[in-house]
């Protein structure tokens, strides 16, 4: 069974710039959701979105957002990119009715 | 707020027990753990709920104190594989799902030989 997969996996914008990441769960998995990791602020969550509707959303700015596909696909969006949205991005995914997040090896976003 | 982990970096000798804690300012509905190596995604070890029993599987096993609203992490007989930085992730009673955690300060844990 694959694992989640995130693209892409390194990327480096400048400020002022927009990124969207990608996210493709474990096959019928439903729920994907999204945190930032960085060294000062650990992991925090940023959205969860479940059969295509943002079920819960993180304290995080209007500038980041995400959707999610019919296949359980999700996008996320960041706009007008700041220096301290450097991070990585985790996406993760679960089965319905279980509590074991499954994380991807997530996306490393620089902003210079 | 985070929930709080204690301690903040901890080095073992392979074979050593440890334990980590996990402590919240919030009425906790569950507890999650995971450990994350680096480099790599985080892994889930074990969930604990509210007026659930201690859990554990061999030699990881972990409880949790509702009337403190803290959880303990227990690695007995540690081995390289258990080198990583252990995160506890809580939901709140009343948030309603378990892909919303906060996830704590994290632990990192060095065995060696």
């Amino acid at each position: 069974k694959a694992g989640v997969t995130q693209t892409p996996r390194y990327l480096i914008k400048t400020r002022g710039q927009q990124v969207t990441l990608s996210c493709s769960p474990i096959s019928g998995h439903r729920s994907v959701s999204w945190y930032q990791q960085t060294p000062g602020q650990g992991l925090q969550f940023l959205f969860e979105y479940f059969s295509e509707t943002q079920r819960n959303k993180g304290n995080f700015p209007g500038r980041f957002s995400g959707r999610q596909f019919s296949n359980s696909r999700s996008e996320m969006n960041v706009s007008t990119l700041e220096l301290g949205d450097s991070a990585l991005y985790l996406c993760a995914s679960r089965a319905q009715g279980a509590g074991e997040l499954f994380f991807g090896e997530g996306s490393r976003l620089t902003v210079l | 707020q985070q929930p709080v982990q204690s301690p903040q970096a901890v080095i073992l000798r392979e074979g050593e027990d440890a334990v980590i804690n996990c402590s919240s300012s919030k009425a906790l509905y569950s507890v999650h753990w995971y450990r994350q190596k680096h480099g790599e995604a985080p892994v889930f070890l074990m969930i604990l709920l509210k007026g659930g029993e201690q859990k554990g599987h061999e030699k990881i096993s972990a409880s949790f104190n509702e009337k403190k609203q803290q959880s303990s992490l227990y690695l007995t007989a540690s081995q390289l594989s258990y080198s990583g930085t252990y995160f506890c992730g809580t939901t709140e009673i009343g948030t309603g799902t378990a892909s919303k955690l906060t996830f704590g300060t994290g632990t990192r844990l060095q065995v060696t030989l």
